[in-house]
């Protein structure tokens, strides 16, 4: 079975630039998280889909990032524009079943560094 | 911040000692699962432990519970040098999100 893809795994942008990163979750899953994590600290959620539509958005800084799960299956997330402090690793996971709380699958991560 | 906290941030052992690692959290929960992350990949499961819960096996990982603290505690045994890697607990609530600590990194030296 494969596994969550995400690309890029790296990307060097100047701050006020825009980045794109996406996200295919394992075939199947409904659920799709997108989690921030900042060196040296644990996973912040950003945003959850469930299917195509969001869950919880609750901590992602919507004036730049936005998010999207187009026909419930890949997902993108974007950043315009970034700033420093966005420097981070940014984790794509999915889930089967919402309603099943159970373990998460995460990709490899797209590690974004701003200058 | 509903992110909790783990004990200590580093641990640093020799191979063949046991590695134990807490973890405190703030909200009621569904369940608490632990992840382990070496460094610039992706987090992997390791194990699950329900809220009604005490204690959990699996190969040489031990998990524990307490509901009433709002605690759990990995116990890795038998510690080998492929361990060495950052471990994160996370708690998960009825929206099914899940909130991580922030790590323990655990060296273990051959």
């Amino acid at each position: 079975e494969a596994g969550v893809a995400q690309s890029p795994r790296y990307k060097i942008i100047e701050k006020r630039q825009s980045v794109a990163f996406w996200c295919n979750p394992i075939s199947g899953h409904a659920t799709l998280y997108w989690y921030q994590q900042i060196l040296g600290q644990g996973p912040k959620l950003l945003i959850q889909f469930q299917n195509n539509g969001v869950v919880d958005d609750s901590q992602l800084p919507k004036d730049r990032f936005s998010a999207e799960r187009l026909k419930g299956v890949d997902s993108t997330l974007k950043i315009q524009p970034a700033k420093l402090e966005d420097s981070a690793v940014y984790l794509c996971a999915s889930s089967p079943d919402r309603a099943q709380p159970g373990e998460l699958f995460f990709g490899e991560g797209s590690r974004l560094t701003v200058l | 911040s509903q992110q909790g906290e783990e004990d200590p941030q580093a641990l640093s052992i020799q191979e063949g000692e046991n590695a134990t690692m807490n973890c405190s959290y703030k909200t009621s929960i569904n369940n608490l699962q632990w992840y382990r992350q070496n460094s610039g990949r992706g987090l992997v499961h390791l194990i699950l432990i329900r809220s009604n819960e005490r204690e959990k096996h699996s190969g040489r990982l031990r998990v524990t519970l307490d509901t009433s603290k709002k605690s759990s505690s990995l116990l890795i045994t038998a510690s080998r040098a492929a361990d060495t890697a950052s471990y994160f607990c996370a708690s998960q609530t009825g929206a099914n999100n899940l909130f991580f600590g922030t790590g323990t990194r655990l060296t273990v030296i051959p």
